[in-house]
């Protein structure tokens, strides 16, 4: 099972939106609504923040946000802020039964 | 409070077994899948097993499969991961993961315990 496409980083100015990519095949991505996103900072464990796509786990704040459309599932952070300077990384439940990571996504707050 | 705490990570050869732990607690155990996700030094994370919630389905990475085995032990709210045949591209933080329930994602991470496969 290859790993998700993800860009290898990403940057953005507080205030502004940015979307993170993650691109999948017809046996992943495409084939079920599990999809799921973790933030990870430096040195600490990763967060789950958007699971089945769209959802928000409690307390995660509500400028995290998901999509999917065919085999791409994306996840936006709008109005960027400093905390927000982590890795992100996706993930899909696939066909084969068991579970694929994208590569990861550096993001830095200018 | 949901707590993971892994243990059993070491220095081994290529070639050697080992065998890691996740006690869980916080939870009711017998009601949730359990996980095993591993990060090598400065790389992203990579899925390597899971085993269901009453212990009669378990799944495996490509890149273990045949040579890790994932199982549970209710009574002890343990699950294990024997692996065998370590190879130096195995040496990462192995983290427990539990299942955000139906949702096929991972909610609740352990600390981490770290392998190290060299000679």
């Amino acid at each position: 099972q290859s790993a998700l496409t993800q860009p290898a980083s990403v940057s953005g100015s507080p205030g502004q939106p940015i979307t993170i990519s993650c691109t999948g095949t017809s046996g992943d991505v495409g084939a079920y609504n599990f999809v799921s996103w973790y933030q990870q900072h430096p040195g600490k464990t990763p967060k789950l923040i958007i699971y089945e796509v769209t959802n928000r786990p409690s307390g995660v704040s509500n400028r995290f946000s998901g999509s999917k459309s065919g085999n791409t599932a994306s996840l936006t952070i709008s109005g960027l802020q400093a905390e927000d300077e982590a890795d992100y990384y996706c993930n899909s439940y696939t066909s084969s039964n068991n579970w694929v990571f994208g590569g990861g996504t550096k993001l830095t707050v200018l | 409070e949901v707590q993971l705490v892994e243990s059993g990570g070491d220095l081994v050869q290529p070639g050697e077994s080992l065998r890691l732990s996740c006690s869980a607690s916080g939870f009711t155990f017998t009601d949730y899948a359990i996980h095993w996700v591993r990060q090598a030094p400065g790389k992203g994370l990579e899925y390597v097993s899971s085993i269901n919630d009453n212990g009669g389905r378990t799944h495996y990475a490509a890149s273990v499969k045949g040579r890790f085995t994932i199982s549970r032990d209710d009574s002890q709210n343990t699950v294990y991961l024997q692996m065998s045949s370590l190879r130096p591209d195995d040496t990462s933080v192995y983290f427990c993961v539990k299942d955000r329930r139906g949702t096929y994602s991972f909610e609740s991470w352990g600390q981490g315990t770290p392998v190290t496969v060299s000679s």
